[in-house]
């Protein structure tokens, strides 16, 4: 069973406001991730890192910011939301020194931007 | 540049029989690995099978199988004895381990299974 947690599950806004989604697992694995997904669409990746303090921007260019300072949290930030940022936000980690290294995945956060 | 083909926006298959769904990748790098993922209707992601890019037999977890063809960078995804259950999304991935594990995703392939 997969300890990948993400909070909050649902959230709706008004323009303009600071969000931070929260994502953490109890594994202990060194890589974590944030993917865009709209409804039965591309998984798109934002944000991942690679260990504590190490961060990289993903292959969809994104307004929002991701910090590592412990292995276990890796938070996603929007500084100024806006409707473009509705969508659902999937948050996955991995342990690098397993063979098949696969992502285990948290629940999502459904993020509408009014 | 790193990318994941699927050319299958969607699927359909008989109950019982098997699909065989397509992905291909483009990457220059020797070092990756390849994994299927379903999404039902649910939402969750479910890990199916994976391939690394040095393994010479072709991967299979129970009525799953993995056709790796490397030279023609494909990586398609085979069920056997499709049942109800299979209607979902498939998403083809690929880790790229020269990028600090960055792992990319296909576009998918909705599969519908026909009683």
């Amino acid at each position: 069973e997969a300890d990948i947690y993400q909070t909050p599950r649902y959230l709706v806004i008004g323009t303009g406001k600071k969000i931070t989604l929260e994502c953490s697992q109890t594994m202990g694995h060194d890589k974590m991730y944030w993917y865009q997904q709209d409804p039965g669409m591309e998984l798109h990746l934002i944000h991942y890192s690679y260990g504590v303090n190490s961060t990289e921007k993903g292959d969809l260019s994104s307004e929002s910011t991701v910090s590592r300072i412990r292995t276990e949290h890796f938070p996603l930030t929007l500084e100024s939301a806006r409707p473009s940022h509705t969508s659902q936000y999937l948050c996955a980690s991995s342990d690098s020194g397993v063979n098949t290294g696969e992502l285990f995945f948290g629940e999502g956060s459904r993020l509408t931007v009014l | 540049a790193q990318k994941i083909t699927q050319t299958q926006p969607g699927m359909f298959v008989q109950e019982k029989e098997a699909v065989t769904l397509d992905c291909t990748y483009d990457t220059s790098d020797q070092s990756y690995g390849l994994f299927w993922y379903k999404q039902p209707s649910s939402g969750e992601m479910i890990f199916l099978i994976y391939q690394g890019s040095y393994d010479e037999q072709n991967a299979t977890e129970g009525r799953y199988s993995l056709n790796f063809q490397k030279a023609r960078k494909s990586a398609n995804l085979v069920i056997s004895a499709s049942q109800l259950g299979d209607s979902a999304m498939y998403f083809c991935a690929m880790r790229l381990k020269t990028s600090y594990d960055k792992v990319i995703f296909g576009p998918g392939t909705s599969l519908s299974v026909i009683p």
